[in-house]
């Protein structure tokens, strides 16, 4: 079964400090799909980025950076120069290719992050 | 493009009562999901269509339901309403044939009395 961690519930960092979300997941499957979802105070879950298995070229766009490392199941976000605006709850997810056409997501619990002016 | 929409924004019911809460995709998304989100956690997946048909259903009781329309929006109705389905139901579209990134709408925030 696929499963999502998020060790860290609550981060608090003072604005412009750098700050990294972890996320180890577990799965079977050999090609499956990571998200990363970001969940403001309002409560509507906007998408970050994904990754594919298959892809594990690290990105970076804007403030964000996205580090996928396969030998260690892990998909950690770094925000560099954080903001009073990136306090949200960060949620990451993952989907297995059932082949079953299911796009199941399984999320980890989040972390919660507070940026503080 | 308008996003995901969904109604009720809130919605207060007692405990036995019926509910039915609606989701409009993303205009060309032909893939609709359901997830549960219970305070302090991660949603949970109930249920997901493509195309009108069940594709997949998450370990929920038969007292959830789901259907989607020939439009592609859809409804999830709840019978028998605990307690502990007090929640914000999301609701999330995606292309569907492949493309399979999911975009959330606002949510419905259900309180069961």
């Amino acid at each position: 079964a696929q499963k999502v961690t998020q060790a860290q519930t609550e981060i608090s960092v003072v604005e412009k400090e750098d700050v990294t979300l972890d996320c180890v997941y577990e799965t079977r499957d050999t090609t499956y799909y990571l998200f990363w979802y970001k969940q403001p105070p309002s409560g509507e879950l906007v998408f970050l980025i994904r990754r594919n298995s298959f892809d594990e070229q690290n990105e970076i766009s804007g403030r964000y950076s996205w580090n996928f490392q396969k030998s260690t199941s892990s998909f950690n976000f770094t925000i560099t120069a954080s903001q009073v605006v990136d306090s949200a709850v960060y949620f990451c997810a993952l989907s297995e290719d059932s082949g079953a056409g299911s796009y199941q997501l399984t999320f980890g619990k989040g972390t919660k992050l507070s940026v503080i002016p | 493009d308008a996003g995901v929409t969904q109604s009720p924004t809130h919605l207060i019911k007692t405990r036995g009562q019926h509910v039915t809460l609606r989701c409009s995709p993303i205009s060309g998304h032909k893939s609709v999901s359901w997830y549960q989100q219970v305070l302090g956690q991660g949603p949970q997946f109930i249920f997901q269509y493509y195309e009108k048909e069940e594709r997949g259903r998450g370990n929920f009781p038969d007292r959830f339901s789901a259907r989607q329309f020939p439009n592609y929006s859809s409804e999830l109705n709840v019978n028998a309403l605990l307690l502990g389905d007090s929640a914000l139901y999301l609701c999330a579209s995606s292309p569907g044939g492949g493309r399979r990134t999911q975009y959330f709408g606002p949510g419905t925030r259900l309180t069961v009395l």
